[in-house]
């Protein structure tokens, strides 16, 4: 699987979007890029996934570059619930289950 | 739906002792998984199932093991806890096709 860079630390204000970097160069053409959260002591859990176009949820939304190689989770509207590390992970969608979870981006929402 | 359960909570061995740690899902996910997650660390994964009777290792197996005899349960056994053991497991289940994993919400272990 391609490595993902990601930013340790970001802080938002509440209220603002947070726009949260990630950097995937070495990606290949089947890998999709996947976001997940993990608020305090808590489980993962699933933002949204993209393959080559920009993707949106109700929870955020994904922008991937051109080139696929980097992209960026914009959460419109951060609140102080979304503070919590975000981590961005490239991966084939075949069979198995492995998701490899690097350091992540901690994002700190200031009221 | 209860999701993905996991049991205990919190527990505290002794180093040598074995014990097992539980994991459940009601979704009829085919694909199952166990990670650790040690302090400031992301999430490693020890084993993972893609359906019942089927098993393989993650990046992490050594001292775990693992069975799935149902499509409900995947539970994690620690053969002879060590101190290194110490750690935040999580289980988590995916449907076949999807994108999008389950995680529990983690089980606490101290190794003394």
């Amino acid at each position: 699987d391609a490595k993902t860079t990601q930013p340790p630390s970001m802080d938002c204000a509440e209220g603002r979007a947070a726009n949260l970097p990630c950097n995937h160069s070495t990606i290949s053409g089947n890998e999709y890029v996947y976001w997940y959260r993990q608020i305090h002591s808590q489980g993962p859990q699933y933002i949204i996934h993209g393959l080559k176009n920009n993707e949106t949820n109700e929870m955020a939304s994904l922008i991937i570059t051109e080139d696929r190689k980097s992209s960026t989770l914009i959460l419109p509207h951060a609140t102080l619930r979304d503070t919590a590390v975000y981590y961005c992970i490239v991966r084939e969608d075949n069979a198995g289950n492995m998701l490899t979870f690097g350091g992540g981006t901690r994002l700190m929402v200031k009221p | 739906n209860a999701g993905v359960t996991q049991t205990p909570k919190f527990q505290v061995l002794k180093t040598g002792q074995s014990m097992t740690l539980q994991c459940a899902q009601d979704m009829n996910h085919e694909y199952m998984s166990w990670y650790r997650q040690d302090p400031g660390m992301g999430l490693r994964l020890i084993h993972y199932s893609v359906g019942a009777g089927i098993t393989d290792q993650g990046e992490v197996p050594n001292g775990y093991n693992v069975s799935r005899s149902t499509t409900e349960d995947f539970p994690l056994r620690l053969l002879s806890a060590a101190p290194s053991q110490t750690s935040v497991y999580f289980c988590a289940s995916r449907e076949t096709g999807a994108h999008e994993q389950y995680f529990g919400p983690g089980t606490r272990l101290t190794v003394t």
